[in-house]
C-alpha cells in the first residue's frame, strides 16, 4: 500500500513570495491534515479535512495561508506572502475516518525555508 | 488546557539495552487517546503504537511497549533491546474529542541516540 505522498521534498523562497506544496494521501483515507513543524518543536495541525469539508482551521493563519481538498483526494496548502517566520517543515498526513482511535499517517514533509 | 509534556529533551542509550521515554498530559476529556511517533533525520514521522484511555492492558508492538497510568497522567515509552536504529527524535501525542475537537496535540519531543 502506498504511503502518503507529498511534493516538493524542499523549498527556498524569498519573504514575501507565494508558495505551494501537494499532498496526496493513502488511498480510502477520509481525513487528511496539515502540520507545521518548526524546528525543535512538535507538529502543530494547521488544517483537517474530512473528504473535501473542513472540520478544523482554527490555527490556520488565514490572512495567509489557505488550503484546499479537489474532489476529497489530492490537497493543496499554498502560503502567500510568505514571512520568516513560517520556515519549517510541512506535514501532511492522513486517516481512515478521523476517529478517536484512528491513527495518522504522515508524508515525507516539505522543509521550507523563507530568506 | 490540553497538553503533553516531554520533559526528557535529550537520552542516550547502549545498543541492547531498553530506555523509557517519559510523557505526561493534560486533559479535561474522559475519552482520549494516545499515540507515539518516531521522526528519524529523514523527517517522516511514523506511527509506533495507541493506547486508548479505556485499554485496560498496555499497549505493545514488537519491541514498543506503552507503560499506562490513567491516575498519574502518564504514557512513557519503552523500547526494549535498543537498537541503533532507534536513533530518531520521539513525540508522543494525544487525541480527544470532546473538548480537543478531535485534534491530535503533541509533545516537544525526546531525541534519543543509542550507542554502540
Amino acid at each position: 500500500e502506498a504511503g502518503v505522498a507529498q511534493s516538493p521534498r524542499y523549498k527556498i523562497i524569498e519573504k514575501r513570495q507565494s508558495v505551494a506544496f501537494w499532498c496526496n494521501p493513502i488511498s480510502g483515507h477520509a481525513t487528511l491534515y496539515w502540520y507545521q513543524q518548526i524546528l525543535g518543536q512538535g507538529p502543530k495541525l494547521l488544517i483537517q479535512f474530512q473528504n473535501n469539508g473542513v472540520v478544523d482551521d482554527s490555527q490556520l493563519p488565514k490572512d495567509r495561508f489557505s488550503a484546499e481538498r479537489l474532489k476529497g483526494v489530492d490537497s493543496t496548502l499554498k502560503i502567500q506572502p510568505a514571512k520568516l517566520e513560517d520556515s519549517a517543515v510541512y506535514l501532511c498526513a492522513s486517516s481512515l475516518y478521523g476517529g478517536e482511535s484512528d491513527t495518522q499517517y504522515f508524508g515525507p514533509g516539505t522543509r521550507l525555508t523563507v530568506l | 488546557a490540553q497538553k503533553i509534556t516531554q520533559t526528557q529533551p535529550g537520552m542516550f542509550v547502549q545498543e541492547k539495552e531498553a530506555v523509557t521515554l517519559d510523557c505526561t498530559y493534560d486533559t479535561s476529556d474522559q475519552s482520549y487517546g494516545l499515540f507515539w511517533y518516531k521522526q528519524p533525520s529523514s523527517g517522516e514521522m511514523i506511527f509506533l503504537i495507541y493506547q486508548g484511555s479505556y485499554d485496560e492492558q498496555n499497549a505493545t508492538e514488537g519491541r514498543y511497549s506503552l507503560n499506562f497510568q490513567k491516575a498519574r497522567k502518564s504514557a512513557n515509552l519503552v523500547i526494549s533491546a535498543s537498537q541503533l536504529g532507534d536513533s530518531a527524535m520521539y513525540f508522543c501525542a494525544m487525541r480527544g474529542f470532546y473538548n480537543q475537537g478531535g485534534k491530535l496535540i503533541f509533545g516537544q519531543g525526546t531525541e534519543l541516540s543509542v550507542k554502540p
